[in-house]
């Protein structure tokens, strides 16, 4: 089975500081990887996949996230956070076998304080 | 661009009372899914369908939960007889294909999601 912990419920920056939001995964198979955003009152949007190659994954609104295969985690930076960065995040994987279903963390909330 | 639509944004119902949320998926994707979030909670997978089957669904979606395909647009979620744990944002997904092999994933697109709110 596979499960992901994002360790930190929420995160609380200051505008144009940098921030880093964790993420751990479990799975005894490979996994792909992705990061997931939800602003207030919408759906859930793709930030950024890693699906194999350089292990380093830029995804949109200036997000990048690097996987690291030996400590199993999939942390998403941004050096210089904006108001607009305000969302849940959520760290998500899928297995190769699995044609399906996408198993997401409890999420981190981003509060962006000017 | 394309996009996942959901109706109603936001359905009230009372407790035993069967609910039917709707979705247009994306118009070439051919997987389908549901998930659900609890207020709160983390987003859980409810379902998938695949030609007119579930091909995979979680220990959540019980004998209350149907979906359907009921023309070339539409893919629905019926809860039979809600109950107040049924409470929750339900969203829909499309994919063009699911994935079997390695270093190829095609992308769920999420649509906004339907709260349920069962009293």
């Amino acid at each position: 089975a596979q499960s992901v912990t994002q360790l930190d419920s929420q995160v609380p920056v200051f505008e144009e500081a940098p921030v880093e939001l964790r993420c751990n995964y479990s799975s005894s198979v490979s996994v792909y990887l992705f990061w997931y955003v939800q602003y207030p009152n919408q759906g859930l949007q793709l930030l950024l996949k890693y699906l194999s190659g350089s292990t380093l994954v830029k995804g949109i609104n200036g997000f990048e996230a690097e996987f690291n295969k030996s400590q199993t985690s999939f942390h998403l930076r941004k050096p210089s956070v904006h108001i607009s960065d305000t969302a849940e995040y959520f760290c998500a994987v899928r297995t190769y076998s699995s044609a399906s279903k996408i198993i997401f963390g409890s999420g981190t909330r981003l509060s962006i304080r000017p | 661009e394309p996009e996942v639509t959901q109706t109603p944004s936001h359905q009230v119902t009372q407790m035993g009372q069967e609910v039917i949320l709707r979705c247009v998926p994306i118009s070439n994707h051919l997987y389908f899914y549901w998930y659900r979030q609890i207020l709160g909670q983390k987003v859980e997978f409810l379902v998938s369908f695949y030609n007119n089957e579930i091909s995979e669904k979680s220990e959540i979606f019980d004998d209350q939960f149907s979906v359907e395909r009921p023309d070339g647009s539409n893919f629905t979620l019926k809860i039979r007889s809600t109950k107040l744990e049924d409470s929750a944002m339900y969203f829909c997904a499309s994919s063009e294909m699911g994935s079997g092999r390695p270093g190829l994933s095609y992308e769920q697109y999420f649509g906004p999601g339907t709260r349920l709110t069962v009293t």
